[in-house]
């Protein structure tokens, strides 16, 4: 299994541009979510979806879009970058997460991380 | 709101000494409680959970034990390694689907 994959791993982009962060995992996790890891503030949860067609928001979701359409992938997309989104952005999925904490599988799987400097 | 809160970092030690990282959270109901270890360019690995009260989570020599009464969940190993140096994080998840992590603690373990 690779596990969780993230594509790329670096990119620099303009003010104004716009892009889309890959993420994708072949463990069947039906949760998979989006963090942004900033200097003193740890991680931020920005997206996530609990399987193919559903997705909801985060702590920080203003400047960002997402969509799940297969079991797989899970992209996220930057539609204007600025720079308050310099950030590295980390993928995370685990198996289904139910509604009570301690009951089904909830231990996150992590990507490797794309760093991302908007100038 | 839901929230974590560890010790400002960055711890330093000598190998073989005794760690403590404090984590302590705020939370509705019997949340789930991590350390996630962050080794330097990666992503991060799960090092331990518990999911509830008085439960004790251990790994590669790390203990935690979900304290209710106090809403903490103190990270500790009693002899580290240089191999240690790491970020730390602690992370809950209460009822539903948001985690929420801690600032990450960054340990530096000198020989």
């Amino acid at each position: 299994n690779a596990g969780v994959t993230q594509t790329p791993k670096f990119q620099v982009l303009k003010t104004g541009q716009s892009m889309t962060l890959q993420c994708a995992q072949d463990m069947n996790h039906e949760y998979m979510s989006w963090y942004r890891q900033d200097p003193g503030m740890g991680l931020r949860l920005i997206h996530y979806s609990v399987g193919a067609g559903i997705t909801d928001q985060g702590e920080v979701p203003n400047g960002y879009n997402v969509s799940r359409s297969t079991t797989e992938d899970f992209p996220l997309r930057l539609l204007s970058a600025a720079p308050s989104q310099t950030s590295v952005y980390f993928c995370a999925s685990s198996y289904s997460i139910d509604l009570g904490p301690g009951q089904g599988s909830d231990t996150q799987y992590f990507g490797p991380g794309t760093r991302l400097t908007v100038l | 709101g839901d929230s974590v809160t560890q010790m400002e970092g960055p711890v330093t030690l000598s190998e073989e000494a005794f760690l403590t990282i404090n984590c302590t959270y705020t939370a509705t109901g019997y949340p789930s409680l991590f350390w996630y270890v962050q080794y330097p360019g990666e992503g991060l690995q799960l090092l331990l959970k518990a999911t509830k009260a008085d439960d004790k989570g251990s790994n590669k020599g790390f203990e935690a034990t979900y304290r209710k009464e106090t809403t903490s969940f103190h990270l500790e190993k009693g002899s580290v390694q240089v191999s240690d140096s790491a970020v730390y994080f602690c992370a809950l998840r209460p009822w539903g689907n948001k985690f929420y992590f801690g600032s990450g603690t960054k340990l530096n373990v000198k020989p």
